[in-house]
């Protein structure tokens, strides 16, 4: 069985650009959250989409943006890219609106910004 | 905003031995309490979780809640050099909060 999947697994952003990243879930599950992790840090909750509607938002600026599609699957779009938002984006997959047991994280998508 | 503070490492113990992770948690409200792996370069992987007071053994792996002091801990029993990487400790319902992670060296 396919595990969460995320495209690009690695990008190479200039300041002030955009950057989508993708996501598809695990068959089945309706839940994706986004996590951003920096270097040396744990990941930090950005959003939660469950049944295509936003269940949550973390302390992110506008900038950060999100949506889920009617196959589950899900965009992360970041506009006016700064050095900062060089990070790991973690996908995370899970079937129900909550069940940490059962959240499963894809491999990332590594962006660097220059 | 609810915090996850883990011991600070890294923890460097040999082949065989019991190591300790440890985290406490601010949000006295927590319910939920996870342990993931995450080898360097890699992606979390959830190999515990604890939502009771106690303890809870899976393997060589167990996971101690105290819901009153707010510590949550991980042993690992006769550890090997795969289970070098590092471990973050997650609290949370529906989102989770990560501490920063404690990296752990086991020597041959």
């Amino acid at each position: 069985d396919a595990g969460v999947t995320q495209s690009p697994t690695h990008l190479i952003k200039t300041r002030g650009q955009h950057v989508t990243l993708r996501c598809s879930p695990i068959s089945g599950h309706k839940s994706v959250s986004w996590y951003q992790q920096v270097l040396g840090q744990g990941p930090q909750f950005i959003f939660q989409y469950y049944e295509k509607e936003e269940r949550g938002r973390g302390n992110f600026p506008d900038r950060f943006s999100a949506r889920q599609f009617p196959n589950y699957s899900s965009e992360l779009n970041v506009n006016a890219l700064l050095l900062g938002d060089s990070a790991l984006y973690l996908c995370a997959s899970s079937d129900r609106a909550f069940s940490g047991n059962t959240i499963y994280f894809g491999e990332g998508s590594w962006l660097t910004v220059v | 905003q609810k915090e996850v503070e883990q011991n600070s490492g890294p923890l460097s113990v040999p082949e065989g031995a019991i190591a300790s992770l440890n985290c406490t948690y601010s949000d006295r409200g927590s319910q939920s309490f996870f342990w993931y792996r995450q080898y360097s370069g890699k992606s979390p992987e959830l190999i515990m979780f604890i939502y009771s007071n106690g303890d809870k053994e899976d393997g060589r792996f167990t996971a101690q809640l105290n819901k009153a002091s707010q510590y949550v801990s991980l042993l690992i029993r006769d550890s090997q050099p795969s289970d070098s990487a590092t471990y973050l400790c997650a609290v949370g319902q529906s989102r989770l909060y990560f501490g920063r992670g404690t990296q752990l060296t086991v020597w041959p």
